[in-house]
């Protein structure tokens, strides 16, 4: 069965560096997201994207934040410079078209970002 | 607003026994999923039901869903200590495209063999 795939499992980065998350999703899927989750917390929404643009995005997903997908298969989260906030488990999904949108999102199995 | 609150928050039962699992929500949506991550692990989606369906059944899943209350159950029936993990719902609000999914807290459950 296709799957979402993401790397790396594990990232440590210093605060103030740059960081890239890369996901792979479900190669016929149209629409793609990042999510995120604070140790303990709910998983919370980042940002959509379809059509090679944001469609939609959250209020954590601020000018820090930016997505792309730079060819026909990966799909990049970029945080610029990090904050200690930032650590949490990243997680990609992304889902195909169909009438009203009823598909259900595919989930990586997340990227662990943590932040000295 | 709070969306996708899922009550108990911890449950813990013996192996064979169902386990019920409840969400509630307060504004319109598309529909209601739920999913499982086992710890560390990625979400798995378990079941989708639309806003016009009321019961949908998968394996020994059994979801229905009260648009009138704002509600949602999952029934785990015949539990297996593989069925331990923490549950979500997650609903998706009515647009077309691509789908915001607001989680709620979870349920942690837990199969004693």
């Amino acid at each position: 069965e296709p799957e979402v795939t993401q790397t790396p499992s594990h990232q440590v980065t210093q605060m103030g560096q740059e960081v890239i998350l890369r996901c792979v999703p479900i190669s016929n899927h149209l629409y793609f997201y990042w999510y995120r989750q604070i140790l303990g917390q709910k998983v919370e929404f980042l940002v959509s994207f379809y059509n090679n643009e944001i469609s939609e995005k959250s209020e954590i997903f601020d000018d820090q934040f930016s997505v792309e997908r730079p060819d026909g298969s990966n799909f990049t989260l970029k945080i610029r410079s990090t904050k200690l906030e930032d650590s949490a488990m990243y997680f990609c999904a992304s889902s195909g078209l169909g009438p009203m949108s009823n598909q259900p999102q595919h989930f990586g199995d997340g990227t662990r970002l943590s932040i000295l | 607003s709070q969306q996708g609150e899922e009550d108990p928050q911890a449950l813990s039962i013996q192996e064979g026994e169902n386990a019920t699992m409840n969400c509630s929500y307060k504004t319109s949506i598309n529909n209601l999923q739920w999913y499982r991550q086992n710890s560390g692990r990625g979400l798995v989606h378990l079941i989708l039901i639309r806003s016009n369906e009321r019961e949908k059944h998968s394996g020994r899943l059994r979801v229905t869903l009260d648009t009138s209350k704002k509600s949602s159950s999952l029934l785990i029936t015949a539990s297996r200590a593989a069925d331990t993990a923490s549950y979500f719902c997650a609903t998706a609000s009515p647009i077309q495209g691509a789908q915001k999914l607001v989680f709620g807290q979870g349920t942690r459950l837990t199969i004693n063999p």
